[in-house]
């Protein structure tokens, strides 16, 4: 099954841009869609489909996808942004379609 | 305002069963396909399985096939998990989450959750 890879760290200062990788074999072929966990919160979607926005998701979170790695880049990132990130794929040729990586923990310092 | 709203979580001893609902509302549910996802204790997210809008398509994770049964009753807007012969592996929160009405590929709304754990 397809495998997605993530660092488990990320530590970003305040106002500086915080970069999430997300490793999987010819993930630019897919699209990735990305998830903000806070605490004992649910998961919230803040990117799909590579590079899109929900509705209310600030501007500031941007998302880019090529050869075998993706990337969610938080730009100018506040207290607020800590949390955990997950990347997450379709997994067309599988009937355990939905894949999530191994999620990222973004400690802003 | 579109929320998803689960129950039945609890304590339950290994070998035991439950029932998970999640009560959707704020969107036509019978039209989005729907899943469960869990997450173990400081760990990641797991997808377990999803429902079609009829029923028809189901697919289960192999960590809880033949053990985990997901249904749903559009007419009650809910959607619901029996989970059987249960292990203390699925000690975890159990989420249920909307795939959006043009894309089955992501979750676009997620429930708070409902804790299993699974101990004698």
């Amino acid at each position: 099954s397809y495998v997605l890879t993530q660092p488990p760290s990320v530590s970003v200062a305040p106002g500086q841009t915080a970069r999430i990788t997300c490793g999987g074999n010819n993930i630019g072929s897919e699209s990735v869609h990305w998830y903000q966990q806070k605490p004992g919160q649910a998961p919230v979607l803040v990117v799909y489909d590579d590079s899109d926005r929900p509705s209310g998701i600030p501007e500031r979170f941007s998302g880019s996808n090529s050869g075998n790695t993706a990337t969610l880049t938080i730009s100018r990132v506040e207290a607020g942004d800590e949390a955990d990130y997950y990347c997450q794929v379709w997994d067309s040729s599988s009937d355990h379609p939905y894949v999530f990586g191994t999620g990222t923990k973004v400690t802003v310092l | 305002q579109v929320q998803l709203v689960e129950s039945g979580g609890g304590l339950v001893k290994p070998g035991g069963s439950l029932r998970l609902s999640c009560a959707a509302s704020g969107f036509t549910f019978s039209d989005y396909y729907m899943s469960w996802i869990r997450q173990a204790p400081g760990k990641g997210l797991e997808w377990i399985s999803y429902i079609s809008v009829s029923g028809s398509t189901i697919y289960y994770a192999d960590s809880v096939k033949g053990r985990f049964t997901i249904s749903r009753d559009n007419a009650k807007n809910s959607l619901y998990v029996q989970m059987n012969t249960l292990r203390a592996e699925d000690t975890a929160i159990y989420y249920c989450a909307r795939a959006p009405l043009n894309s089955l590929y992501y979750f676009d709304y997620w429930g708070q959750g409902t804790l299993v754990t699974v101990s004698s």
